[in-house]
């Protein structure tokens, strides 16, 4: 199994901001993917974080919005960018074969006032 | 479009008593269908997938693709099985989830 870590756990941003949100994998995997997870909603494919080239982003997510870094094979970040109060959410990285077990990090729990 | 149905946001039960939580799904292709599962303070985890057609911790689901569904079902609900609960379908290399289910066990 994989073990996730993702930083910071939560935090509380000002409208307009960015944060960047990391993703650190025990092992090397070759698939790492995005999610949010609105407040009383599931959780939504945000993009498909690639090693080496550039995301792939779901309908209604934009690069410019979620940047998404990937250097390596056990390490991604997602930046939201000029946050609002509707990017309060929780961001949820995973790692695995979407066919197999994908493991899921612990999350990061956004308020943006 | 691809799409995955949890009908009921909040399921309630005694302790003892069978548990269905249903999941209904839209897809065109052949589905692959998944339930996970998050204990209160804990990560999202796999709790089962219907290629496997195993029963963990008692569950079991199967996919009925006449009625496009893939209910999760337990003859007799602990507390310890308290969580929320999520179905999810594959499609490509993705996930869709459903909204997800609350099970409470009372006792």
């Amino acid at each position: 199994s994989a073990v996730i870590s993702q930083k910071p756990s939560r935090d509380i941003c000002q409208r307009g901001t960015s944060l960047t949100i990391q993703c650190q994998v025990d092992s090397q995997v070759t698939m790492m993917f995005w999610y949010r997870q609105q407040p009383g909603q599931s959780l939504t494919l945000i993009a498909t974080a690639n090693q080496g080239s550039e995301a792939t982003y779901e309908s209604g997510f934009v690069i410019d919005k979620f940047p998404i870094s990937r250097p390596n094979l056990t390490f991604s970040t997602l930046t939201v960018s000029n946050m609002s109060p509707e990017d309060s959410s929780i961001y949820l990285c995973s790692v695995g074969q979407i066919t197999d077990t994908q493991y899921f990090g612990p999350g990061t729990r956004l308020t943006v006032l | 479009a691809q799409r995955v149905t949890q009908p009921e946001k909040l399921l309630s039960v005694f302790k003892g008593a069978p548990v269905e939580l249903k999941c209904n799904y839209s897809y065109s292709g052949s589905p692959e269908l998944f339930w996970y599962v998050q204990y209160s303070r804990q990560r999202l985890q796999l709790l089962l997938r219907h290629i496997s057609r195993e029963s963990i911790k008692g569950f079991t689901a199967d996919l009925n693709k006449g009625e496009t569904s893939f209910h999760l079902k337990k003859p007799f609900a602990q507390e310890e099985d308290s969580a929320m609960y999520y179905c999810a379908l594959r499609y490509g290399n993705k996930l869709v989830f459903g909204a997800g289910t609350i099970l409470r066990v009372k006792s």
